[in-house]
């Protein structure tokens, strides 16, 4: 079973137009994450949702917002998509989102490549 | 400001060698410290993590780390490495904002092993 998932695998798609990504997990986790990878492959967060609540919000353009429908689905919707978000995007999920504590790991999706032409 | 700093971008190592990946971190109490591995194409896989007490901490695939406080470091090490150990390393500390927990992330160290 996967734990967490993300569709679309890839994504190809031109500037100015508006796309999601949506991510599932399967965990019993309250804590879902949207991370960035570069093609540096460096990883930073964007967003984070503990029981729906937004709770980490990054510095990021407002063309990107999440929606977090449950628990367990967490979307990234971009709007007037530019060719820097080009990009590996990443969810993920855990325990304990708000206080880390013994059981806090997180667990990532395989990964959406965002291709902007 | 509170981070983690992998110095060594690349590395290689023959097959059947040991490894050591460097780790250091800077933050002021005892940090929650982190090893993920993604291989080419896939998502992060947690290797390790420490939280407390034993600071020779055991992971997966033969993985282990140790938290060593008087040099602000969590050197993730593998006696004998596999072709298949190949891939991208993160370390990674917990952060808390006041309001939630995340994950800082290093740069990350791609190893090669040639066989």
């Amino acid at each position: 079973d996967t734990a967490v998932s993300q569709t679309p695998k890839y994504l190809v798609t031109q500037m100015g137009n508006d796309k999601s990504i949506k991510c599932e997990q399967n965990l019993g986790h309250d804590t879902m994450y949207w991370y960035k990878q570069d093609s540096k492959k460096f990883l930073k967060i964007m967003f984070s949702y503990n029981n729906k609540e937004l709770i980490i919000n990054e510095t990021v353009p407002n063309r990107f917002s999440p929606k977090s429908p449950d628990k367990a689905h967490l979307n990234l919707h971009i709007n007037s998509l530019e060719l820097g978000d080009s990009a590996v995007y990443f969810c993920a999920s855990s325990h304990q989102g708000a206080i880390a504590g013994p059981h806090y790991e997180q667990y990532f999706g395989p990964g959406t490549r965002l291709t902007v032409t | 400001a509170q981070s983690v700093t992998q110095p060594d971008i690349h590395i290689t190592v023959s097959e059947g060698a040991s490894l050591e990946l460097r780790c250091n971190y800077s933050y002021g109490a005892t940090p929650y410290l982190f090893w993920y591995v993604q291989s080419p194409g896939q998502g992060l896989q947690l290797l390790l993590k420490y939280f407390s007490g034993d600071t020779l901490v055991q992971g997966i695939k033969g993985f282990e780390a140790e938290f060593k406080r008087s040099q602000s470091s969590f050197n993730l090490r593998k006696p004998s490495v596999h072709w298949s150990d190949a891939a991208e390393y993160f370390c990674a500390v917990v952060l808390y904002t006041g309001t939630a927990s995340k994950l800082t992330f290093g740069t990350g160290t791609r190893l090669q092993v040639t066989l």
